[in-house]
């Protein structure tokens, strides 16, 4: 089957760093995306995995470890703006591109 | 237009009514999906189009969802004898899939209540 688990909900303060960790099982593996969604919005991507190790892009970094089926997202220098749901999300395999989603973890960033 | 546009963002219809929504990818994206999403959840998977066919519809819950894309491009998401448990957001993104990435942009979603 499918599986892919991420916290539900965490806080952080602006100006802080915060790690979203995900886990997944999944019959097979294309690569591992992060989307961000704002409440009553499109999902937009963010990154993308499918080599073990960490890819930067700015204040946002997903490292993979597909051993361990396992991913996190790094935000830094957290904005009020960042407040939204990090969908972590795998391509389980063939071309089709089809992505699994995981049930969104909601960040809410305080001052 | 420059994104996935589509319509009816909103959608309130009576239980056992018929609904279609309807997707216009990106101008040369030759995949398309919808995905459904309901409060607090992550998107969950219904239907891949590449080109005018159905590539995976495993996602479709029962006989009474359906999708076309019949030249291609637009796609519409027939939903019969609608009941409550099927309002939503339908959510349908497109992508080119260059090499692999299968990286999908979404439209804005429609939004179905059933009453």
């Amino acid at each position: 089957g499918q599986n892919i688990d991420q916290p539900t909900e965490m806080t952080a303060t602006e100006g802080a760093i915060v790690q979203i960790n995900c886990t997944y099982q999944t019959s097979g593996f294309n690569g591992l995306f992060w989307y961000q969604q704002h409440a009553g919005e499109a999902p937009t991507f963010l990154s993308y995995n499918v080599l073990d190790g960490l890819e930067e892009k700015g204040r946002f970094s997903s490292f993979l470890s597909r051993s361990k089926g396992y991913s996190y997202l790094l935000l830094k220098e957290l904005q009020m703006k960042d407040s939204a749901s990090y969908l972590c999300a795998v391509s389980s395999g063939g071309n089709t591109g089809k992505l699994i989603f995981g049930q969104g973890t909601t960040l809410q960033v305080k001052p | 237009g420059a994104g996935v546009s589509q319509t009816p963002s909103n959608k309130v219809t009576e239980k056992g009514k018929y609904v279609e929504l309807r997707c216009d990818p990106i101008s040369g994206h030759t995949a398309l999906y919808w995905y459904r999403q309901s409060l607090g959840q992550g998107p969950e998977f219904l239907i891949y189009f590449q080109g005018t066919g159905a590539a995976d519809d495993s996602g479709l819950p029962n006989d009474r969802f359906f999708a076309v894309r019949p030249e291609g491009s637009v796609s519409t998401l027939k939903i019969q004898r609608t009941e409550r448990g099927d309002s939503a957001v339908y959510l349908c993104a497109s992508s080119l899939l260059r090499g692999n990435t299968g990286e999908l942009f979404f439209g804005e979603g429609s939004r179905l209540t059933v009453l």
